[in-house]
């Protein structure tokens, strides 16, 4: 059974510019969940998605947006980067509110 | 005060030994608990779940103390791939807003 894939693995972008991070749940799952990983910090909750509706949204600026689609996928959307987006963003899935995510490997994403 | 607090060590302990993380969390009505676990550079994955009357897994025994609100996390006999970073894990009021803490480095020697 495929994993939580995520894309793309690297990105490199600008100050100002946008930048778009796409996830595929686990097949059978609905629920998707995106967090921020930046260096020699925890994991910080970003947005809960599940049935194609926003859940539950972080402590983050409404710059972090995204959307889950009819297939259950999901994108991430950070508008006018700022240097300090640059993170691991780890999308994870799992069934409707069990709490045990599987995880992705993480789109890193560095703005210079 | 973080939702959740761990030690961030590292612990580092020789092969077989026992080591025991602790965990606070500060939302009393929080529902379930998880602890994950992350090696270097890589994404976190589920070790267990933590549930009220306690459960072990192998060498893994995790409790839950309501009234105190830590969880804790016992490792038996470690073993060099034990040597990770340690993620405790709080579901308050089952929102789906998972939080994390800052996790617990553990380095195992030979």
């Amino acid at each position: 059974e495929a994993g939580v894939t995520q894309s793309p693995t690297h990105l490199i972008k600008t100050r100002g510019q946008q930048a778009t991070l796409r996830c595929s749940p686990i097949s059978g799952h609905t629920s998707v969940y995106w967090y921020q990983q930046a260096l020699g910090l925890g994991l910080q909750f970003l947005l809960w998605y599940d049935e194609g509706e926003e859940r539950n949204r972080g402590n983050f600026p409404p710059r972090f947006s995204g959307r889950q689609f009819p297939n259950y996928s999901s994108e991430l959307n950070v508008n006018a980067l700022e240097l300090e987006d640059s993170a691991l963003y780890l999308c994870a899935s799992s069934r409707y509110g069990t709490g045990e995510l599987f995880f992705g490997e993480g789109s890193r994403l560095t703005v210079l | 005060r973080k939702e959740v607090e761990q030690d961030p060590g590292p612990f580092n302990v020789p092969e077989g030994a026992t080591v025991a993380f602790n965990c606070t969390y500060s939302n009393s009505a929080s529902q379930s608990f998880f602890w994950y676990r992350q090696d270097c550079r890589k994404e976190p994955k589920l070790l267990m779940s933590v549930y009220s009357s306690g459960n072990e897994d192998g060498r893994f025994t995790a409790q839950l103390n309501r009234a105190s609100q830590y969880i804790s996390l016992l490792i038996r006999d470690s073993k060099l791939s034990d040597s990770a970073t340690y993620l405790c894990v709080v579901n308050p009021s089952n929102t789906g807003k998972l939080i994390f803490g800052q996790g617990t480095t553990l380095q195992v020697k030979p």
